[in-house]
Parts: structure tokens; C-alpha cells; sequence
């Protein structure tokens, strides 16, 4: 199985600055061209929400201050300005290949 | 717009066997593979099984093999769960996904839509 290992586990952001969410795969997750890398907000009381597939297409409506750098084993959510809506936990997953694998979770909160 | 509405969560005994149902519209239900995935109380998300659009492929996860079976009407647009020999580690709420599709992507992209979620609790 592809494990991801999120860091941090949690993170306080003041608004208005800048966060980073690392997320490591134990397997490259290129295939045929595509990343099959995405990233998910869970925000509290909620359903996930597809924010980033393909490690840097942004789902619709996601704001364009989320962005996914890194490629390959090794990838970063960045939020170049963080919003009180932000809030939650933030999950990567991998999709090569089943079973599809989540990383634990970073939770997101406000300072 | 798209909607996946899960049903069929109450409370079972370690032992017995329930089935949940997953009810969608605002899409052709048949041209898109679906998930189970589960979450346990205060803990993170995992993936359960998938079925593809047809019907004819499904994949569990190790923890469910042998016990969950994945199927789906596509003329009720309709997911399903059968979940056998319940224990109480499967206690969580489980959600149905939509699977991303995009032409000439094979395989499976992620997940971009999930309903609100079921609550199936296992306590003797």
C-alpha cells in the first residue's frame, strides 16, 4: 500500500499570512504523464471538499490562494493568504492505485 | 447540481449486517465510478471500495474484503453498501464520492463530490 505522511499535524495561521502543508508519498504517483495526487479541506461539522487533483488543478470555486507545489514522492498545499474560512483539517490522498490512501490529516485553525 | 444523499446508518451489533444507500442526481450516474469512504469518530478519512460506472469492477480495502460488497443501480442512480459481520472498529460515518472523470485520464483522478455522510454505530 502507498502510505502519505502529512506534516504538520497542526498549524495556528495568523490571517493574512501564509501556510504550508507537506505531504509525502512512499511511492512516486506519476503515471502515463498525470500526478495522481489531490488535496482535500474538511472543514468542521462538513463533508470533505475536493480543493486540488492532479497535484495543481484546482477544483471549481476553489480560490486561486491555494496551490500545490512538489512533484513525484514529495508535495505542498500552499495558502498564500490565509481565511478565517480556512479553518479544518486538510487531507492528501493518493489515487494510483487502490487502495486509494489518505495521509492523517493536518488540522488548520486561526490564531 | 449534484447531490449524494446517504441513508441507512442506525445502530448494529458486532455481528450483524446492514446496507447503506447512497441516492444521487444532478449527473449520468453511469458514466461515474463511486466510493465508500469511511471516517471514524475524531479520526481521519478512509477509503472503503469503489465500483466502476458499468458495474463490473470493484476493489475493497483490506479491512473490508470479505465482509462489505460495493454494487450500484444505474437505473435508480442508486450506490450501495452491504456490510456484513459488522465489528466494532467499523464504527464511523461513511460517505459516498463521485470519482473525478476527465477524457484520456485513466483510472481513477479523485473525489469531487461527497454526500453528507451516514453514521453506522457498532456497539453490543
Amino acid at each position: 500500500d502507498i502510505v502519505m505522511t502529512q506534516s504538520p499535524l497542526s498549524l495556528s495561521v495568523t490571517p493574512g499570512e501564509p501556510a504550508s502543508i507537506s505531504c509525502r508519498s512512499s511511492h512516486s504517483l506519476n503515471s502515463n504523464g498525470f500526478t495522481y495526487f489531490s488535496w482535500y479541506l474538511q472543514k468542521p461539522g462538513q463533508s470533505p471538499q475536493l480543493l486540488i487533483y492532479l497535484r495543481s488543478t484546482r477544483a471549481s470555486g476553489v480560490p486561486d490562494r491555494f496551490s500545490c507545489s512538489g512533484s513525484g514522492t514529495d508535495f505542498a498545499l500552499n495558502i498564500s493568504r490565509v481565511e478565517t474560512e480556512d479553518v479544518g483539517t486538510y487531507y492528501c490522498m493518493q489515487a494510483l492505485q487502490t487502495p486509494i490512501t489518505f495521509g492523517q490529516g493536518t488540522r488548520l485553525d486561526i490564531k | 447540481q449534484v447531490h449524494l444523499v446517504e441513508s441507512g446508518g442506525v445502530v448494529v451489533q458486532p455481528g450483524e449486517s446492514l446496507t447503506l444507500s447512497c441516492a444521487t442526481s444532478g449527473f449520468n450516474f453511469r458514466n461515474y465510478a463511486m466510493h465508500w469512504v469511511r471516517q471514524a469518530p475524531g479520526k481521519g478519512l478512509e477509503w472503503v471500495a469503489l465500483i466502476s460506472g458499468d458495474g463490473i469492477e470493484e476493489s475493497y480495502s483490506d479491512a473490508v474484503k470479505g465482509r462489505f460488497t460495493i454494487s450500484r443501480d444505474n437505473s435508480k442512480s442508486t450506490l450501495y453498501l452491504q456490510m456484513n459481520s459488522l465489528r466494532i472498529d467499523d464504527t464511523a460515518v461513511f460517505f459516498c464520492a463521485r470519482g473525478l472523470s476527465r477524457i484520456g485520464i485513466p483510472g481513477n483522478i479523485a473525489f469531487d463530490f461527497w454526500g453528507q455522510g451516514t453514521l453506522v454505530p457498532v456497539s453490543s
